[in-house]
């Protein structure tokens, strides 16, 4: 069974940094590029980033691009996000997603994990 | 960026209806069209791809069509199981993704 399951979000000030996990299993990990997509409350969803399964493609939002980070490490079947200089406008919740398509980086999503709440407020 | 928009922003329908949602890409996108469920309080669901393929598991009273600019979600038959909000996502030449801004799904 697919799991993905996100952790490290909290309240944080604004202009500080976090940064969120996410651990997968029930699949072979390094065989798919892997998501972070946000909600938040009470909102649409919105794509923050992604990454190739070799980590060779990186992309971001224009609303975060210079502020986020995305990363990997297949020997840990872990993805990350660090966010910088985080403005009240972050506040989402943020779920980690994997791609649908093994060895590509197809940009639609068959699994999300629950989300972690990421609140920006002083 | 090419913008995603959906109508209706909500509608409201009985059980048994068949109940359909539009989503139009400002520029064409083929197919590269997804679908999404969202029941209250629970975590996105994808139903169709490629603007007409199901993904496996979900129920065949949900279809997809459409290519180019127009697409829609079309529930054969309206369970109260489907009351959530309805999502689709374009991912031709990405990034950016662009996802429309949603449709709520009520029953009457």
């Amino acid at each position: 069974e697919v799991q993905l399951v996100e952790s490290g979000g909290g309240l944080v000030q604004p202009g500080r940094s976090l940064r969120l996990s996410c651990a997968a299993s029930g699949f072979t990990f390094d065989d798919y590029a892997m998501h972070w997509v946000r909600q938040a409350p009470g909102k649409g969803l919105e794509w923050v980033s992604g990454i190739s399964w070799n980590s060779g493609s990186i992309g971001y939002a224009d609303s975060v691009k210079g502020r986020f980070t995305i990363s990997r490490d297949n020997a840990k079947n872990s993805l990350y996000l660090q966010m910088n200089s985080l403005r009240a406008e972050d506040t989402a919740l943020y779920y980690c997603a994997k791609d649908a398509v093994p060895a590509a980086m197809e940009y639609y999503f068959d699994y999300w994990g629950q989300g972690t709440l990421v609140t920006v407020s002083s | 960026d090419i913008q995603m928009t959906q109508s209706p922003s909500s509608l409201s329908a009985s059980v048994g209806d068949r109940v359909t949602i539009t989503c139009r890409a400002s520029q064409g996108i083929s197919n590269y069209l997804a679908w999404y469920q969202q029941k209250p309080g629970k975590v996105p669901k994808l139903l169709i791809y490629a603007a007409s393929t199901l993904q496996s598991g979900v129920p065949s009273r949900f279809s997809g069509s459409g290519s180019g600019t127009d697409f829609t979600l079309t529930i054969s038959s309206l369970q109260p199981e489907d009351v959530a909000t309805y999502y689709c996502q374009k991912y031709n030449s990405a990034p950016p993704i662009t996802f429309g801004q949603g449709t709520r799904l009520e029953i009457k």
